[in-house]
């Protein structure tokens, strides 16, 4: 069964600095893999996916992923963090044994500093 | 382009009333769902519609029915609703397929007395 676990409910960075949001995954399958941005009273927005080839991708906004198989990780980076990058980030993951439904995680909030 | 709509944005019901949530998508999807959000939980698939005329049981169906009324509109109904139904009801579509994303309404706010 598919299962995602996201490291942290809540990160706090200063503008400027890394963002790094850990995104952990089970599938007993190749998968396929989303982060998604949720901001305040709107819906979730994809930020980018995994499907197959390239194991780093590159989504919205400056932000990127790397695939690591031999680590069943997908976490989210971004080099320079902007006040605007302030909202929930959720990672979710598909694959064919779950028909067409998607497992999200519980999210991180993310939190910009001045 | 409006993507995915959903009315109405906000609701308060009291206990044993009953209601429908409408969702509208007017990218041409195959694929529907209703998702739950509660805080700390992520999203729980409710229901959803792998195409026009089917629609399956997701992770937490029990006191919800719904109707895919057609390709566009897929709505979700509380039969008589309870409090621990209180949350915020996502409609969302994709393509077809798991390895499509999914586009999202901006929810629905529901609050059960």
């Amino acid at each position: 069964a598919q299962s995602v676990t996201q490291l942290g409910s809540h990160v706090s960075v200063s503008e400027g600095a890394l963002v790094l949001l850990r995104c952990n995954y089970s599938s007993s399958v190749p998968p396929y893999l989303f982060w998604y941005v949720q901001y305040p009273n709107q819906g979730l927005q994809l930020l980018l996916k995994y499907t197959t080839g390239a194991t780093l991708v590159k989504g919205i906004n400056g932000f990127e992923a790397e695939f690591k198989k031999s680590e069943t990780s997908f976490h989210l980076t971004k080099p320079s963090a902007h006040m605007s990058d302030a909202a929930e980030y959720f990672c979710a993951v598909s694959d064919d044994t779950g028909g067409f439904k998607t497992i999200f995680g519980a999210g991180t909030r993310l939190f910009v500093k001045a | 382009n409006a993507g995915v709509t959903q009315t109405p944005k906000f609701q308060v019901l009291k206990t044993g009333q009953s209601m429908t949530l409408q969702c509208a998508q007017d990218m041409n999807h195959n694929s529907m769902y209703w998702y739950r959000q509660d805080p700390g939980m992520g999203l729980r698939l409710i229901y959803y519609s792998a195409s026009e005329g089917t629609t399956d049981k997701g992770e937490v169906p029990n006191g919800y029915n719904v109707s895919r009324l057609n390709k566009r509109e897929f709505s979700l109904r509380l039969e008589s609703a309870a409090p621990s139904q209180t949350s915020v009801y996502f409609c969302a579509s994709s393509t077809q397929g798991f390895n499509q994303p999914q586009h999202f309404g901006d929810g629905t706010r529901l609050s059960i007395l």
